[in-house]
Formats: C-alpha cells, structure tokens, sequence
C-alpha cells in the first residue's frame, strides 16, 4: 500500500458525459501528478501540483482539467468523454528522499466510456 | 524531446534465476533521474528502484540492483534469485532535474517460471 488513495475504482459512463476522478496524496507529500495509462499510449503524464499551484504540464487535452485543494486532495475532471478516453488513470504523490523526487502511485482508476 | 526505450517486451526468467531488463534512453541533459517501476495484475504501479545521474554507484535495492551507464545512455535492471511475486510489468522512467519532464518507457512484461 502506497499511501495514496483514489476513488472510484471504477467508473463506467457514456460518451459526452463529464466525470471526476479524485486523489488522496501520502500525508505530509505535496505533490499530486495525474497519469493516463491506455492500452495503445502507455502511461503519459497529464499534470502536476505542488501545494495547490500547477506545476507541469504534459499531455492534458483541453477536456481534461485538474486541481488540487487547500488539504492537498486533487481533483481530475474529464469532459466531454470519448471512447478513446477509456483507461487506467493514475495519481501519485511525491516526496523528496535524499534530495531526489520519487512518486508513489495510487492504485488507479479505471474509467470505461461505452 | 526525452525518450525512454526497453526493448524487450517479454522476458521470462526461471524462479530463483537472475534476469535482467533492458532501458535506453536520450536526453541532453546531465542531471536527471531514473526509475524502474514494477505493475503487477493488480496495475498499481510500485517503484523499485531509483538513480540520481550524478551518482556514479549503481542503486542497489536488495534483490534489484541497476546497471546505470551514463555515457551510453543506458539503465539495466537486474533481479537476482526471481520469485514469483516478481511477475510484473516492469516500466523505466526517466525524469529531469526541474521536475518538468517524466517519461515511461512501452513497458517490459517479466513472466517468472516456477
């Protein structure tokens, strides 16, 4: 267990539909990166935090928002669903160890648009 | 842009044998770092072992132990005496100093034969 708790699990919707996946980072990290893993992109980085403020930016489409609250729980919003949005959304926080970052990954979300 | 290879997409390894996972990667950057993470049916993703490019000593991480060779751009992963829980895929990762780049390499699927 990574410390790191996303809900729901699963999540089946339809396409056009709008969802919010949600993200608890270890205690004290204050980092929360969202990730999408599909079956034909591997996992790509979406987003990151730090203490509320965006931090990077990857490959986020502009249906794709994210933000992370003053507790530090993050929020993934994704509009405007498309069949190809189906996949493994992943959270991990961060934490420096040794003046390096490394992230711990939730167990993931696993969203299905019919 | 960086990019991470493995090319390897099976590998099998008898249990109790050592097997080692391949990871190429480019960048022109000096100061990065590296990850190998482990996802297993469950698809949490689990890190295992990580490296500062600025260390010449190769991480070590009980039965996982890297091969980082910083001129040819390379980062191996080697698993002694393989159990079975190692059954996994293995994912190389490749982050920069500034936190604004972290890319996944396609992913190695490690079968261990009992």
């Amino acid at each position: 267990d990574s410390g790191v708790t996303q809900t729901p699990k699963h999540l089946i919707t339809a396409t056009g539909q709008r969802v919010t996946l949600r993200c608890s980072p270890r205690s004290g990290d204050l980092s929360v990166y969202w990730y999408q893993q599909s079956l034909d992109q591997g996992l790509q980085f979406l987003i990151q935090y730090y203490n509320g403020e965006e931090r990077a930016k990857g490959n986020i489409l502009e249906r794709f928002s994210a933000q992370q609250f003053p507790d530090l729980h993050s929020e993934l919003n994704l509009s405007s669903l498309e069949l190809g949005d189906s996949a493994l959304y992943f959270c991990a926080s961060s934490v420096q160890i040794a003046g390096a970052e490394t992230q711990y990954f939730g167990p993931g979300t696993r969203l299905t648009v019919l | 842009a960086q990019t991470v290879t493995q090319s390897q997409p099976e590998m099998s390894v008898q249990e109790a044998e050592t097997v080692t996972l391949s990871c190429t990667y480019d960048t022109s950057e000096s100061d990065y770092y590296l990850f190998w993470y482990k996802q297993p049916p469950s698809r949490q993703m689990i890190l295992v072992i990580r490296q500062e490019a600025y260390k010449q000593q190769n991480a070590t991480e009980n039965r996982f132990s890297v091969n980082f060779q910083k001129a040819a751009k390379s980062f191996s992963l080697k698993i002694s005496d393989s159990q079975l829980g190692d059954a996994a895929m293995y994912f190389c990762a490749y982050r920069d100093a500034y936190g604004q780049n972290f890319v996944f390499g396609p992913g190695t699927r490690l079968s261990v034969l009992p």
